[in-house]
């Protein structure tokens, strides 16, 4: 069974409008929230985090809201940009990460 | 420091052949991990190291897998009588254990194609 959840494969945004990803999880023990992208033929790179004393977390055009009573978490990125298109993924626990399939998000010039 | 790295990045190999991967991660970091990712699908944990002491193993980490952090650097994961269900993307990552360690950095990964 899936202990972390993206239920959408694919996203399509127009460039300067804003992008929101989400993903649900099961485990109310999970303490630490991560996003990741990735291009092809590439690793994974780190994007944000979150732990899970807080709510919000912003850095720059991302930003990353924990709901902790509904399980979610989602990512917003404003203004999506095309460089912006790639596949995300949402990470949850400690050691190890526990990652979900992925959305594919891609932003239309 | 130019982050994690992996060698090789690509291997193909027929099945019932042993292959070995290797995995240099950020130099300060005491924490290595390695994940499989097959298409459409995220990153899934094989196992992890702290310094030279493997922690955890996932039980995806069949008895023809063995990983080693021999000296705490670098590390090796042999993967005997390969199966064409091992053909995967090899992800190994690392972090420094304490405040912020869950923020694990990649490498490019080894794509494994058994025949």
């Amino acid at each position: 069974d899936q202990q972390v959840k993206q239920n959408s494969p694919s996203l399509s945004v127009q460039e300067g409008r804003i992008s929101i990803l989400n993903c649900d999880y099961t485990n109310s023990m999970f303490d630490y929230f991560l996003w990741y992208k990735k291009y092809p033929a590439e690793g994974p790179t780190f994007l944000i985090s979150i732990s899970s004393i807080k709510d919000k977390n912003e850095d720059g055009r991302f930003t990353v809201f924990l709901n902790k009573s509904a399980k979610h978490l989602s990512l917003h990125i404003v203004p999506s940009q095309p460089g912006d298109s790639a596949v995300y993924f949402c990470a949850v626990g400690n050691t190890p990460l526990v990652f979900g399939k992925g959305t594919r998000l891609s932003v239309i010039a | 420091d130019t982050g994690v790295s992996q060698d090789p990045r690509h291997k193909i190999t027929k099945r019932g052949q042993n292959v070995t991967f290797r995995c240099d991660p950020i130099s300060e970091h005491n924490r290595l991990y390695w994940y499989r990712q097959t298409l459409g699908q995220g990153p899934e944990f094989l196992t992890y190291f702290q310094n030279e002491a493997q922690l955890e193993k996932s039980r995806l980490l069949s008895d023809r897998f063995s990983a080693e952090r021999p000296k705490g650097s670098f590390s090796t994961l042999e993967i005997q009588r390969t199966e064409q269900g091992d053909s995967a993307m090899y992800l190994c990552a690392s972090s420094l254990a304490g405040l912020g360690d869950n923020e694990q950095f990649f490498g490019p990964g080894t794509r494994l194609t058994v025949l």
